[in-house]
């Protein structure tokens, strides 16, 4: 049972254009949404996270957005950078009832073409 | 300063071994994870410690132990290895409520 989807595998845009990450999400107790970035090889990266409150949070190039009703939540990168190539992850978690456990979707492959 | 560390990052082993792999964080965290990175890619979590207490057992096969000597280490301890075990296993530690930092991964091969 997916509770965290992210419906596409890749996207790849052009240097300086925005970038646009969807995700989709089930349970409804999910308080708490973050979005990491991975490299090859690498852990995951924090980048952003948003709580259940807003449904707005912006820091530098990057924000996501917020729809509970829609349960849908998207990452915005502008302008987008050939470094910001990698896969990224949404995240959520139900801090109330799950503390810091984190349910994965199963990744987007981003490809910032110079 | 690496901020989650874990050992090995490879790891290549017969079936039937028993192995373990190491993790260490020195953010002053009270929770500390193990995650599954499994071949189709999605990050599934395992274990949950906080304060060297389990508060999170996914179905995981028992032949799977983690150990907490103490809130800065998570280590991850695999009996009778199996070939299904290949995959990149993440530590992560984070404090409650709060973003997640993960370590690099150790790549297990069963072979």
């Amino acid at each position: 049972d997916q509770q965290v989807k992210q419906n596409s595998p890749s996207l790849s845009v052009q240097e300086g254009r925005i970038s646009i990450l969807n995700c989709d999400y089930t349970n409804s107790m999910f308080d708490y949404f973050l979005w990491y970035k991975k490299y090859p090889a690498e852990g995951p990266t924090f980048l952003i996270s948003i709580s259940s409150i807003k449904d707005k949070n912006e820091d530098g190039r990057f924000t996501v957005f917020l729809n509970k009703s829609a349960k849908h939540l998207s990452l915005h990168i502008v302008p987008s950078q050939p470094g910001d190539s990698a896969v990224y992850f949404c995240a959520a978690s139900a801090r109330e009832t799950s503390g810091s456990r984190l349910t994965f979707g199963e990744g987007t492959q981003l490809t910032v073409n110079p | 300063d690496t901020a989650v560390s874990q050992t090995p990052k490879y790891l290549v082993t017969q079936m039937g071994n028993d192995k373990s792999i190491k993790c260490e964080q020195n953010l002053g965290h009270d929770t500390m994870y193990w995650y599954k990175q499994d071949s189709k890619k999605f990050l599934k979590i395992m274990f949950s410690y906080n304060n060297k207490e389990l508060i999170i057992n996914e179905t995981v096969p028992n032949r799977f132990s983690p150990k907490s000597p103490d809130k800065a280490h998570l280590n991850l301890h695999i009996n009778s290895l199996e070939l299904g075990d290949s995959a990149v296993y993440f530590c992560a530690s984070s404090r409650r409520g709060s973003e997640a930092f993960f370590g690099q991964g150790t790549r297990l091969t069963v072979v």
